[in-house]
């Protein structure tokens, strides 16, 4: 099956530091790649749509300049969150989507995210 | 707007069956069921198309009642890999290819 790899895998960062995450997928292009936030026994929540070329569409209530994103190419997105808080600590997903049409998300290991 | 699942958790014995609804107060086009194990990423299940559809995978169903706008999961003779936290998503008709997830589904399959 397709392959998407996120990296880090974990990361504690300074509160007021930038930390950018990367989201890759591995065999397959992605039109559109997705970026999730989950909270500890909770839903996955959308924070944005990336795809590749043209700017995120970010859902009501999340901050564009706070959480970066940039889809460099068909394979790449990366989210940065910048100066980073506490309550920014969380389990960061992405998803791609190869398109078109309905179909399957592939989804990402996510990257857990400490902000101390 | 979040699709709506029910129950919040179940816990279950081994062999034994579980249901587990999803329902929207938009029209959809898809429905997706996802499983996700604690600390993992989500696993798709399966997707449904707008129009009745069923569908199955070993002891996994799902359907999809358009004019309800509603799916429901079926688990048949559980296992113990069945538990984790079930999301159905759901895609409106827009098309707009964003899923939106409900709160989950948390299943627990004792011995």
């Amino acid at each position: 099956g397709a392959v998407v790899s996120q990296h880090p895998s974990w990361v504690i960062c300074k509160s007021g530091t930038s930390v950018k995450i990367e989201c890759r997928s591995l065999d397959f292009q992605a039109t559109t790649m997705f970026w999730y936030r989950q909270f500890p026994k909770q839903s996955l929540m959308l924070m944005a749509t990336s795809n590749e070329g043209s700017k995120a569409t970010y859902e009501q209530g999340v901050e564009k300049d706070k959480f970066l994103i940039n889809h460099a190419s068909l394979t790449l997105s990366t989210l940065t969150v910048t100066s980073a808080h506490p309550e920014d600590s969380s389990f960061y997903i992405c998803s791609a989507y190869p398109g078109p049409g309905p179909g399957e998300q592939y989804f990402g290991p996510g990257t857990r995210l400490t902000v101390t | 707007q979040q699709p709506v699942q029910s129950p919040q958790a179940v816990i279950l014995r081994e062999g034994e069956d579980a249901v587990i609804n999803c329902s929207s107060s938009k029209a959809l086009y898809s429905v997706h069921w996802y499983r996700q194990k604690h600390g993992e990423a989500p696993v798709f299940l399966m997707i449904l198309l707008k129009g009745g559809e069923q569908k199955g995978h070993e002891k996994i169903s799902a359907s999809f009642n358009e004019k309800k706008q509603q799916s429901s999961l079926y688990l048949t003779a559980s296992q113990l890999s069945y538990s984790g936290t079930y999301f159905c998503g759901t895609e409106t008709v827009d098309r707009d290819d964003k899923i939106i997830f409900g709160k989950g589904t948390r299943l627990h399959i004792l011995p």
